[in-house]
């Protein structure tokens, strides 16, 4: 059964600081990774999608990374600013029979101070 | 971009009473919808996947005859939530996948049930 583990439960920074939210996952065997922001008592807003045979992607600030082997993908945030607090949430899709399926990590809550 | 509607944003019940709940694709078909469940402060657990013009598939440990799923078009995925009890109070989200295998899941605004 996949887990997922996001690293830390919380995080709190000054603004302009770059910072790394960390997702780890217990089955190497996903087809893809995705990072996701969710706004409180909203629905989610992908931020990034990562193929199993991809190393990374970038959006603007952003940068996810996925070490497939090691079970673990990394979210860059460079220069945050006060309207990137959120909660940052990591989800993988498996590869196997149920492979449509989610799952997701309890997510890493983020504040960035002004 | 892929864009999915949901409705309503939030609604409050009676305890007994039947409260549904819509999903949308606006700008693609989705051939596969997901229903998932989110407690405060915890992540999103999936109750069920449903399949257009077929039966959904539920998780284990979650009711169909409580939470009844209808995917009648690639564009709309409907949850019922029936004889609602203040247990069912929650923030439900749907979810959908286009008919690509390389695309990611598009996730709907969520809808706050409280049932009182």
């Amino acid at each position: 059964k996949q887990e997922v583990t996001q690293i830390p439960a919380a995080l709190s920074v000054p603004e302009g600081e770059n910072l790394v939210l960390n997702c780890s996952f217990t089955d190497s065997a996903i087809y893809n990774l995705q990072w996701f922001r969710q706004d409180p008592g909203k629905g989610l807003t992908s931020l990034l999608l990562i193929q199993s045979s991809q190393r990374e992607q970038t959006s603007g600030r952003l940068n996810a990374s996925l070490d497939k082997s090691s079970g673990r993908s990394t979210l860059y945030i460079a220069a945050s600013q006060p309207g990137d607090s959120a909660t940052y949430l990591c989800a993988v899709r498996g590869s196997g029979g149920s492979n449509y399926k989610l799952t997701f990590g309890k997510g890493t809550l983020l504040t960035v101070n002004p | 971009g892929a864009v999915v509607s949901q409705h309503p944003s939030w609604v409050i019940c009676k305890s007994g009473t039947s409260v549904k709940i819509e999903c949308r694709s606006l700008d693609f078909q989705a051939t596969t919808m997901f229903w998932y469940r989110q407690f405060p402060k915890q992540s999103l657990m999936l109750m069920a996947t449903s399949n257009e013009g077929s039966k959904a598939t539920y998780e284990q440990g979650v009711e169909k005859d409580k939470f009844l799923i209808n995917h009648a078009s690639l564009t709309l995925s409907t949850l019922t939530v029936t004889s609602a009890h203040p247990e069912d109070s929650s923030f439900y989200i749907c979810s959908a996948q286009g008919t690509g295998n390389t695309y990611g899941y598009t996730f709907g605004s969520g809808t706050r049930l409280t049932v009182v």
